[in-house]
């Protein structure tokens, strides 16, 4: 069964850092692009970043760059987002999600259940 | 790409026909995904390049369009299908999401 599950959600005060990781399962990790989207509460989704099968090349979106970092280990089969310098508008559901279009289903075809990161004092 | 998608919320009764529209800011050629979310759920992949269907997606459910205008289209509305509905551009990849249409029960 293709699986994603995110972990390392919680509460973190404001300014900061904290890692959320995502392990996958079920499908050939390294010829897949992975994404991070979140979603603020109440609120729509929101692409964050990207990196590549290889994790030769990152995307970032302008609300976190230079903020976020996004890796992945291939070997362990694990997506990461570092987050730093975390602000009260960074509180969301973070999802990863796996990029479909090398497998000619262009969109993100497998989600995670998600975990929440609140930023507050 | 900007996306804008109207109506933000459409109230309808089981039964009927659901069309929700989702326009960018420039052409996405058929570059564009359309996805449902369910209160406390993920977003779940519906459509992809316009108009192909993921696997596991009803034919009730259809996308059209190109270049800047596009249609998601509910044929006959199952009390399942209530939900919000994303678009997606992924012209300029990764891709960026519209800001959402609740499709609620009348």
């Amino acid at each position: 069964e293709v699986q994603l599950l995110e972990s390392g959600g919680g509460l973190i005060q404001p300014g900061g850092s904290l890692t959320v990781s995502c392990a996958a399962s079920g499908f050939s990790f390294n010829t897949f692009a992975m994404s991070w989207v979140r979603q603020a509460p109440g609120k729509g989704l929101e692409w964050v970043s990207t990196i590549t099968d290889s994790g030769d090349n990152t995307f970032y979106a302008d609300s976190v760059k230079g903020q976020f970092s996004i890796s992945r280990d291939n070997s362990k089969n694990i997506l990461y987002l570092q987050m730093n310098s975390l602000r009260a508008e960074d509180t969301a559901i973070y999802y990863c999600a796996k990029d479909g279009r090398t497998s000619g289903t262009d969109g993100f075809d497998v989600w995670g259940q998600g975990t929440m990161v609140t930023v507050s004092s | 790409v900007l996306l804008t998608q109207s109506p933000a919320t459409l109230s309808l009764s089981p039964g009927e026909r659901a069309t929700l529209s989702c326009r960018a800011s420039q052409s996405v050629r058929s570059l564009l995904a359309w996805y449902q979310q369910k209160p406390g759920q993920a977003p779940r992949l519906l459509i992809y390049d316009a108009s192909y269907r993921a696997p596991g997606i009803p034919t009730r459910i259809s996308g059209s369009g190109s270049g800047t205008d596009f249609t998601l289209t509910i044929s006959s509305l199952e009390p399942e299908d209530f939900a919000v509905y994303y678009c997606q551009q992924r012209y300029d990849w990764p891709g960026t999401f519209g800001q959402g249409t609740r499709l609620e029960i009348k």
